[in-house]
C-alpha cells in the first residue's frame, strides 16, 4: 500500500525554466510534508517542508504547494539550474513519527 | 557542526550471515531513524531510537534490530541475511521537539548480499 506516490519517475527541463515535481498521498492524517533531494552516493538532503495547515511555503527558488482536498502537493523550482539535477523524494509524516517516502522523481536540467 | 556519518560505506555479505551497521548522529540530535532503500524505491522506515529506546518500528521482521548508545550513536543489526536485504541503508538524526521535523541523513551503507 503506497501511501505517498510520485507517478513521474523522471522529468527533463531546460535551464532557466520551471521544474514542477508532483506528489500524491492517500492518508488524510499526514500533518507534515517534506521534499528531499538526493545526489548519487549521498544521503537525501532536506529541501523544504510544509505543514498541513498551510497551502504554500517558499524558500528562495523552491516553493511547495499543498492541496489538501486533492491530497496533492507539488514542488516548483524557478529558475531551474543544472545543479538541481538529482532525484527528488516527497515524504510525509504524522506527529513527528516515521517519514513515509515516495519512490522519487529524477530531475534532469539541461543547458 | 558535524553531520551524520555512517560506516562502513560498502559491505558484501553472504546469505545467512549477520551484519552490523553504524551511525553517528549530528551534534545536538538525540533521535536516530534507520531506513532501507532498495534499488528504484524510496527509503522505507525500519525503526527509530530516542534516548536509547526503540520509538516506533516499520514493517520489518525481528531479525532487524538496533541499539542507541548514550552518545546517541546507533547500530543496525541484521541477522540471517537474505538476498532481498541488499539495499542502501540510511541513518537519519533529528532534534527532539524540532519544530520542522527535519531529519538529516547520512550518506548510507550499501549492503550487498550474495
Amino acid at each position: 500500500d503506497q501511501q505517498v506516490k510520485q507517478n513521474s519517475p523522471s522529468l527533463s527541463v531546460q535551464e532557466g525554466r520551471i521544474s514542477i515535481l508532483n506528489c500524491d498521498y492517500t492518508n488524510s492524517m499526514f500533518d507534515y510534508f517534506l521534499w528531499y533531494k538526493k545526489y548519487p552516493a549521498e544521503g537525501p538532503t532536506f529541501l523544504i517542508s510544509i505543514s498541513s495547515i498551510k497551502d504554500k511555503n517558499e524558500d528562495g527558488r523552491f516553493t511547495v504547494f499543498l492541496n489538501k482536498s486533492a491530497k496533492h502537493l507539488s514542488l516548483h523550482i524557478v529558475p531551474s539550474q543544472p545543479g538541481d539535477s538529482a532525484v527528488y523524494f516527497c515524504a510525509a509524516m504524522i506527529n513527528t513519527d516515521k517519514l513515509i517516502f515516495g519512490t522519487g522523481t529524477r530531475l534532469q536540467v539541461f543547458p | 557542526e558535524t553531520g551524520v556519518t555512517q560506516s562502513p560505506t560498502h559491505l558484501i555479505k553472504t546469505r545467512g550471515q549477520q551484519v552490523t551497521l553504524r551511525c553517528s548522529s549530528q551534534s545536538g540530535h538525540n533521535t536516530v531513524s534507520w531506513y532501507q532503500q532498495a534499488l528504484g524505491q524510496g527509503p522505507q522506515f525500519i525503526f527509530q531510537y530516542y534516548r536509547e529506546e526503540e520509538n516506533g518500528r516499520g514493517n520489518f521482521p525481528p531479525r532487524f534490530s538496533g541499539l542507541q548508545f548514550p552518545n546517541y550513536s546507533s547500530e543496525l543489526n541484521v541477522n540471517a541475511l537474505e538476498l532481498d536485504d541488499s539495499a542502501l541503508y540510511l541513518c537519519a538524526s533529528s532534534r527532539e521537539q524540532a519544530s520542522s521535523y527535519e531529519q538529516y541523513f547520512g550518506p548510507g551503507t550499501r549492503l550487498t548480499v550474495t
